[in-house]
């Protein structure tokens, strides 16, 4: 079993749509939990990222985390063509450079 | 604006060959990453470099070795190169800290196809 499981999709939307994005993952040690953003031929980005449980919001973005499910989420709302991408969780121990990537999303938002 | 250049986005090589993926930062970041990205598999850590000479493995460091002589620049060298290799290769690089949130950027990756 992957330490942290994302559904590959992919997942395709019409324009305005709210996108769900989520990952789980085994490890309970995991304190901190990203959301990066990766556009097709180039490398991932930092989108959001949380510590520990709870949400954040960012624009159009908000991210949840439940460490009691091992459950992330990440949910784009008002989703636009320029959303199209392939979206990877990632999640660290707090004292460790080492990050377990999920497999990513990828997703396409028709206009 | 950070920046982090790997040398090839595009490289084709035969079985057997020894090939060099370059990545250059311009960040003055002390730690320096290669991972290689699969469909499905997501990313996977190949090596990682603390420190200009210092290196760790990863998770999947058979039939890889990396090589760091200037604080910059980290290599990636196939010793001989197999199909089972070809991939897309990214490297990151990131600040020194104590915190697991640092930020690693990443370079626009190398798509190698071992033939």
């Amino acid at each position: 079993q992957k330490e942290v499981e994302q559904d590959p999709g992919p997942l395709s939307v019409p324009e305005g749509a709210i996108v769900s994005l989520n990952c789980t993952y085994s490890n309970s040690a995991f304190q901190y939990f990203m959301w990066y953003r990766q556009y097709s031929r180039k490398g991932p980005e930092l989108l959001m990222y949380t510590y520990s449980s709870g949400n954040k919001e960012d624009g159009r973005f908000t991210a949840q985390v439940d460490k009691s499910s091992k459950y992330i989420s990440l949910f784009i709302r008002d989703s636009q063509p320029s959303d199209s991408a392939t979206y990877l969780c990632a999640m660290s121990n707090y004292n460790d450079y080492k990050l377990s990537f999920g497999a990513g999303t990828t997703v396409t938002v028709r206009a | 604006d950070v920046k982090v250049t790997q040398s090839s986005r595009y490289l084709v090589k035969r079985t057997g060959e020894k090939v060099f993926l370059e990545c250059v930062q311009d960040m003055d970041h002390e730690n320096m990453f290669w991972y290689r990205q699969d469909p499905g598999l997501g990313l996977r850590l190949i090596y990682f470099s603390y420190d200009v000479k210092m290196k760790e493995k990863g998770d999947i460091p058979e039939g890889y070795s990396v090589s760091r002589e200037k604080k910059e620049r980290f290599s990636l060298i196939l010793e001989s190169a197999s199909t089972n290799q070809t991939s897309m290769y990214l490297c990151a690089s990131r600040p020194t800290g104590t915190s697991g949130l640092d930020e690693q950027f990443f370079g626009p990756g190398t798509r190698l196809t071992v033939l």
